[in-house]
C-alpha cells in the first residue's frame, strides 16, 4: 500500500544546529507532498508543499525541503534551529492525483536544547 | 485568513454518551474533514465530506458518524462514546487540488471519555 513514512518519532537538536526531519514516500511518485507543523495545543499549520514545479521548496520560518525521486524522500531542513521551532512535524501526501484525502506520517517531535 | 473553528477545546464525556463535535469554516470550502490524532499514529481520517449532505468514510469510521447540513458546518458524532475514543480530534477544510491548495485545520478538540 502507498504510504508516507517519517523516520524518528523524536529528534533533539541544539539551538543553532541543523534541523533534519526525514520523510519517505512509497515508490509510486506522489503528486504532492506537504510538511505541516503543530505547536503545542494548536492545530496544524502548513510549512511548505511540493507540487512538482521545483524540487527544492522553501517554506515559512526558514524551513525548506528537497524532493528526491531517486531516494523517494522529502526531508525537511533548517540551517539553524531556534527555540521557537520546538513542535511536532508531519509529512503528508494525497498519494494519488485527484485524491483530496491526505495520508499523514506518524509525526516527529522536535526538541530544541538551549 | 481562513478560519476553521471547533466548538470546544476540551471535552470530558461519560462512556455511552452521545457526543457531538462541531466544526465551522468561513471560506466557502466544499471539502471538510475529520481526523483523529493519537501519539505514534499521526493523523487518521475518520470522515470526509465533499459537499452538503455528501460524505465518504475515511480510514477509521467505526463508531463515528457525521452530518453536513450546511456548507460551512461539519459535525462529528460519537453515537455511544467509549474510552478508546479518547483522543485529539482535528477538523479541516479546503483541499489539495484547485484554488485551495491545502487543508486548513482547526485548533483541535481534546476529548476524554471516562
Amino acid at each position: 500500500a502507498q504510504s508516507v513514512t517519517q523516520l524518528g518519532s523524536h529528534v533533539s537538536v541544539s539551538e543553532g544546529a541543523l534541523v533534519l526531519l526525514r520523510c519517505n514516500y512509497s515508490s509510486s511518485v506522489p503528486p504532492y507532498l506537504f510538511w505541516y507543523v503543530q505547536y503545542p495545543n494548536q492545530g496544524l499549520q502548513l510549512l511548505l508543499k511540493y507540487t512538482s514545479a521545483a524540487t527544492l521548496v522553501k517554506g515559512i520560518n526558514g524551513f525548506e525541503a528537497e524532493f528526491k525521486k531517486s531516494e523517494t524522500s522529502f526531508h525537511l531542513t533548517k540551517p539553524s534551529a531556534h527555540m521557537s521551532d520546538a513542535a511536532e512535524y508531519f509529512c503528508a501526501s494525497p498519494l494519488n492525483f485527484g485524491n483530496e484525502k491526505l495520508t499523514f506520517g506518524t509525526g516527529t517531535r522536535l526538541t530544541i536544547i538551549p | 485568513d481562513v478560519k476553521v473553528t471547533q466548538s470546544s477545546r476540551y471535552l470530558v464525556k461519560r462512556t455511552g454518551e452521545k457526543v457531538f463535535l462541531e466544526c465551522v469554516q468561513d471560506m466557502d470550502h466544499e471539502n471538510m474533514f475529520w481526523y483523529r490524532q493519537d501519539p505514534g499514529l499521526g493523523l487518521r481520517l475518520i470522515y470526509f465530506s465533499y459537499d452538503v449532505k455528501m460524505k465518504e468514510k475515511g480510514d477509521i469510521p467505526e463508531g463515528y458518524s457525521v452530518s453536513r447540513e450546511k456548507k460551512e458546518r461539519f459535525s462529528l458524532i460519537l453515537e455511544s462514546a467509549s474510552t478508546n475514543q479518547t483522543s485529539m480530534y482535528l477538523c479541516a477544510s479546503g483541499g489539495v487540488w484547485g484554488n485551495t491548495g491545502e487543508a486548513f485545520f482547526g485548533q483541535g478538540t481534546r476529548l476524554t471519555v471516562v
